[in-house]
């Protein structure tokens, strides 16, 4: 069974600019949750996405946003990029809801760098 | 009380002993846990799931004090492909989300 895959691997960009960071969960799961893990940090809550919906949204500014695709693939859309931006961004897929232990299982993650 | 402390590191520890990580949580609604394991650069992976006051697997064990808000990690006879960096993570309420500790390092030498 395929596991969670994530697209690009890296990503430079510079000051001002938008990047997209894409998630493939897996097989049967609707369930994909975003997260931020910069350098010295602990893994922050980005957004959490489930049938297509945005069901919860951490502690970040409106310019990072997302969307869940009929095929429950995501996108992470970061715009107006900033130097503090730059880290590992973490994609994690989840079952069905509802279920009793809320499981999750990571991506290879995109090393996003803002020069 | 932060949501979710655990102990700094990183624990440098020889190959053969045993290495215990605390962990203390504030949602006390909380009732199931989770201890991760991250590599240098890598993606974290689930290493062991805290239903009720513990749970065993191999050299692993993990312990849960409700009362106290605690959860312990323990690994005996440590190898060296245990170096990792070792998460806590507690779900919120609603099991929407997990939160996660900062990890505590472990290096395990020859």
């Amino acid at each position: 069974e395929a596991g969670v895959t994530q697209s690009p691997t890296h990503l430079i960009k510079t000051r001002g600019q938008q990047a997209t960071l894409r998630c493939s969960p897996i097989s049967g799961h609707t369930s994909v949750y975003w997260y931020q893990q910069a350098l010295g940090l602990g893994l922050q809550f980005l957004l959490w996405y489930d049938e297509g919906e945005e069901r919860n949204r951490g502690n970040f500014p409106p310019r990072f946003s997302g969307r869940q695709f009929p095929n429950y693939s995501s996108e992470l859309n970061v715009n107006a990029l900033e130097l503090e931006d730059s880290a590992l961004y973490l994609c994690a897929s989840g079952a069905p809801l509802p279920q009793d232990y809320n499981e999750q299982f990571f991506g290879p993650g995109t090393r996003l760098t803002v020069l | 009380r932060k949501e979710v402390e655990q102990d700094p590191g990183p624990f440098n520890v020889p190959e053969g002993a045993t290495v215990a990580f605390n962990c203390t949580y504030s949602n006390s609604a909380s009732q199931s846990f989770f201890w991760y394991r991250q590599d240098c650069r890598k993606e974290p992976k689930l290493l062991m799931s805290v239903y009720s006051s513990g749970n065993e697997d191999g050299r692993f064990t993990a312990q849960l004090n409700r009362a106290s808000q605690y959860i312990s990690l323990l690994i005996r006879d440590s190898k060296l492909s245990d170096s990792a960096t070792y998460l806590c993570v507690v779900p919120n309420s609603g099991y929407s989300t997990l939160t996660f500790g900062k990890g505590t390092m472990l290096l395990v030498s020859p």
